[in-house]
């Protein structure tokens, strides 16, 4: 079985650049979320959809992060315009939803921003 | 709300011998614990969970964890380190049917020769 896939692994952006990251969760899971996990520091959720429906996401920076889920199957997080504090690994992760089922991870993507 | 704290940010053990990591968790109704694992350059691993059957979870790599209520904690264990457990593990915590994990700061793992 395949796992989450990311993409891109690693980007390197300017301050006030957008960039964007796409995840492909395990093939059936409903619940897909995206996580930040900063050096040093535990992964902290930003958004959790369920399908293509937004559950969670009131750690998101919305007034510059987005996260959209079409088809309730893929999903890119975006970021714009990027500051220095954004420097952080983006994990994604999906289940199948029920309370307590793990978690499943990626690989992570793994942004700097100078 | 639920939190989590692990003592401890990084932990050094010599090979062959136990490894404990600590990990005490606050919540407001029955926690789901979990414990993941991060090789460098990887995404998170699960080791164990706990979800309300066995207070003893055994997990992969020879790991376990016991669920103590009355200590709030969720302590991770392997009787014989080895060169391979080097790692970042993290605690973590679920409650409420979101599901939304919240995560500790992390305990570096190096096994020494």
């Amino acid at each position: 079985e395949a796992g989450v896939a990311q993409s891109p692994r690693y980007k390197i952006i300017e301050k006030r650049q957008s960039v964007a990251f796409w995840c492909n969760p395990i093939s059936g899971h409903a619940t897909l979320y995206w996580y930040q996990q900063i050096l040093g520091q535990g992964p902290k959720l930003l958004i959790q959809f369920q399908n293509n429906g937004v559950v969670d996401d009131s750690q998101l920076p919305k007034d510059r992060f987005s996260a959209e889920r079409l088809k309730g199957v893929d999903s890119t997080l975006k970021i714009q315009p990027a500051k220095l504090e954004d420097s952080a690994v983006y994990l994604c992760a999906s289940n199948s939803g029920p309370r307590g089922e793990t978690q499943y991870f990626g690989p992570g993507t793994r942004l700097l921003v100078l | 709300a639920q939190s989590v704290t692990q003592l401890g940010s990084h932990v050094s053990v010599s090979e062959g011998a136990l490894v404990l990591l600590r990990c005490n968790y606050s919540s407001s109704v029955p926690p789901y614990l979990f414990w993941y694992v991060q090789y460098p350059n990887q995404g998170l691993q699960l080791l164990l969970k706990y979800t309300s059957a066995a207070t003893l979870v055994k997990g992969i790599n020879g790991f376990e964890a016991e669920f103590k209520k009355s200590e709030t904690s969720f302590h991770l264990t392997k009787p014989s380190a080895h060169m391979s457990d080097a790692a970042e593990y993290f605690c973590a915590v679920t409650t409420g049917g979101g599901n939304k994990l919240t995560f500790g700061t992390g305990t570096q793992l190096k096994v020494e020769l």
